[in-house]
């Protein structure tokens, strides 16, 4: 059975603060893929990366990086000197196996910038 | 860019009714995808199919049912109904390959049942 755990439901922090958000994950499969997600107040998801289980090398984008190590079954995502159009709700997911069994998403993190 | 709508953003209906939620996608993609969303629950998968005519149910597809009878449209059908499938619905696509490709999303539809 898969599983994704975000244990941080909200955080709030005050603009231009580093935040980190947590993902761990859980898979038998020995090849897999994760997934970031942003959920904006509109409400659309936003894909944000792809990892898959054979590449841990982290990656930048701007103000994003991603951490993932295996040995923790981690995936978290950090956002550099955030700002106030960063808040919104991110989705950890998690995909494994073959065919198209879709996403098992972690219930999410709520993050508030305050200006 | 990839395009996925669905038909309605928000719909209100009875209790009983026969409801249709349609997406459409606009990039050939293989697969599609249907979720809910609620509060603290996160997304969970209802149904998906990686073909015409294809389905497969995923976590919950108690009270729904699939159609798809053209690659590009992906239709979620809730037989009758009830107050407990009000909640935001989700349509995805992706590509298919040797490879997990990245999820398209649509803008969601949030249905209450009344």
């Amino acid at each position: 059975a898969q599983k994704v755990t975000q244990a941080q439901t909200e955080i709030s922090v005050v603009e231009k603060e580093d935040v980190t958000l947590d993902c761990v994950y859980e898979t038998r499969d020995t090849t897999y893929y994760l997934f970031w997600y942003k959920q904006p107040p509109s409400g659309e998801l936003v894909f944000l990366i792809r990892r898959n289980s054979f590449d841990e090398q982290n990656e930048i984008s701007g103000r994003y990086s991603w951490n993932f190590q295996k040995s923790t079954s981690s995936f978290n995502f950090t956002i550099t000197a955030s700002q106030v159009v960063d808040s919104a709700v991110y989705f950890c997911a998690l995909d494994s196996g073959g065919g198209a069994d879709g996403l098992t998403f972690g219930k999410g993190t709520h993050l508030i910038i305050q200006p | 860019d990839v395009k996925v709508t669905q038909s309605s953003r928000y719909l209100v209906k009875r209790t009983g009714e026969k409801v249709f939620l349609e997406c459409v996608q606009d990039m050939d993609h293989e697969n599609m995808f249907w979720y809910r969303q609620d509060p603290g629950l996160g997304l969970r998968l209802i149904y998906f199919s990686y073909d015409v005519k294809m389905k497969e149910k995923g976590d919950i597809p108690e009270g729904y049912s699939v159609s798809r009878e053209k690659k590009e449209r992906f239709s979620l059908i809730l037989e009758s109904a009830s107050t407990n499938q009000t909640s935001m619905y989700l349509c995805a696509s992706s590509s298919q390959g040797e490879v997990r490709y990245e999820q398209y999303f649509g803008p969601g539809t949030r249905l209450t049942v009344t």
